[in-house]
């Protein structure tokens, strides 16, 4: 049974970078994309992008196009979630999940981590 | 503002059903079956109920069940019961630029 272990909370200033981690444990990493979901407080969630680990290929939403970067290592069962250009809206739980399928954007996540807290304060 | 709209909250009695909509579009909901419902506790980690609106994964009750119709789908509990009590998300594949959208969420209170 697949783990998904995330990074610990992070507390940034507005205009710097947020790195969340996403290590996976006890199953396939390669196997099936893993997308990155964010939820800020009182709001559903947001997703925000995936990779195929495997390839490398991502895809990202429009709105954080330019914004989040998404990387997967294979020799380390890691994904990560880079967001750039932090502002106070950012501010969220996020968390990445697995995707049953290769495929970022099919939207049927089967295992999630634990959630990283991010908060953004100047 | 979330792209499908739910219900905030709903409240049923142990036992009881309830039925949890969950509305969109032609370029989401009401175009692929690609819905999905997910149970969330607070402080725990998502569980998906239902994937491609109608299907359960191993392991979850058959209390759960969803459907779909035109642009809305929903999700059905029931025999509730205590350990039901949860926020809901659903979610769908949208041909937008923002590719998968979800709900704002219905938070289920079980009386």
């Amino acid at each position: 049974q697949v783990q998904l272990v995330q990074s610990g909370a992070e507390v940034k200033k507005p205009g710097s970078s947020v790195r969340v981690s996403c290590k996976a444990s006890g199953g396939s990493f390669s196997g099936n994309a893993i997308s990155w979901v964010r939820q800020a407080p009182g709001q559903g969630p947001e997703w925000m992008g995936g990779i195929i680990p495997i390839s490398g290929s991502t895809i990202y939403a429009e709105k954080f196009q330019g914004r989040v970067t998404i990387t997967a290592d294979a020799s380390t069962s890691t994904a990560s979630m880079e967001l750039s250009s932090l502002r106070s809206e950012d501010a969220a739980v996020y968390y990445c999940a697995r995707v049953m399928g290769m495929t970022p954007v099919t939207p049927a996540f089967d295992c999630w981590g634990q959630g990283t807290l991010v908060t953004v304060s100047s | 503002q979330s792209a499908l709209t739910q219900p905030a909250s709903v409240s049923g009695s142990l036992g009881q059903s309830i039925t949890i909509s969950c509305t969109g579009s032609s370029s989401d909901v009401g175009s692929y079956n690609l819905v999905s419902w997910y149970q969330h506790h607070p402080g725990k980690a998502p569980k998906l109920i239902i994937f491609e609106v109608t299907r359960r994964p191993s392991g979850v009750s058959d209390r759960f069940s969803a459907s779909k119709s035109g642009n809305t789908a929903s999700l059905t509990i029931s025999g509730l019961q205590a350990e039901d009590e949860a926020a809901y998300y659903c979610c769908s594949y949208a041909s937008s630029a923002t590719r998968v959208v979800f709900g704002g969420g219905t938070n289920l209170t079980v009386l």
